[in-house]
């Protein structure tokens, strides 16, 4: 069972559309990250948010933790073809010592 | 770049053999994480080291093992492999090991078995 599902698994649009990808847990996290992996690296960090109900912006990227802290999502805004990779949130829990990571949203942006 | 190193970036072995792969953390950080991503499975936790010690352990087989030396660098061993060990390997590196630390990834060992 996987403690965290993202959705959509996979993601395919149009240079200059939006799209949102959800990161969904029955847990409460302590904190929640969102990272973005290009193919043939690791995965990068692109934001934590710590507060149930925070919003934190990063250019065109909108990232919002759920108020009871157990879901998460990733907006973006007029996606260019840059933006194209996986996206893995990931989960921390006081009660375990590392980070859960769901299995990702592979987006594709085509020019 | 991260700065953290893995070496090999390739491994090609056959069922049955061993291979050890290698982390060199960024400058300064005290922990090191070993992760396995595949397909079905996605990027699951194997095991977290600070500063030489164990500190958390994830769902690695017992015939993996890892250990952090003096230097800081980490080594993941991988024994009587078999053809489903065969994923990514990622190792990364954060300065203490709290939750709230940020985690830097190197490029990762793709291993493929045989």
């Amino acid at each position: 069972t996987q403690l965290l599902e993202q959705s959509p698994q996979f993601l395919s649009i149009q240079e200059g559309e939006n799209l949102t990808v959800y990161c969904n847990s029955s847990s409460v996290f302590s904190s929640l990250q969102w990272y973005r992996q290009e193919p043939g690296e690791g995965p990068v960090l692109l934001v934590t948010v710590v507060t149930g109900g925070e919003v934190k912006k990063l250019k065109r990227l909108t990232f919002q933790f759920g108020d009871a802290r157990k879901d998460s999502s990733l907006h973006i805004t007029a996606a260019q073809p840059g933006d194209t990779g996986l996206y893995l949130c990931a989960g921390a829990r006081r009660s375990q010592g590392n980070l859960i990571f769901g299995k990702g949203t592979k987006l594709s942006v085509k020019p | 770049d991260s700065g953290v190193t893995q070496t090999p970036k390739h491994l090609i072995t056959a069922t049955g053999q061993r291979v050890t792969l290698r982390c060199s953390p960024r400058s300064g950080d005290l922990s090191v994480y070993w992760y396995q991503q595949s397909l079905d499975q996605g990027l699951q936790f194997l095991i977290h080291y600070y500063n030489g010690e164990e500190r958390a352990k994830g769902n690695i087989l017992e015939r993996f093992s890892a250990q952090q030396f003096p230097d800081l660098h980490s080594e993941l061993n991988l024994s009587s492999l078999e053809l489903g060990d065969s994923a990514l390997y990622f190792c990364a590196s954060s300065e203490r090991g709290g939750l709230a630390d940020t985690q830097y990834f190197g490029p990762g060992t793709r291993l493929t078995v045989l």
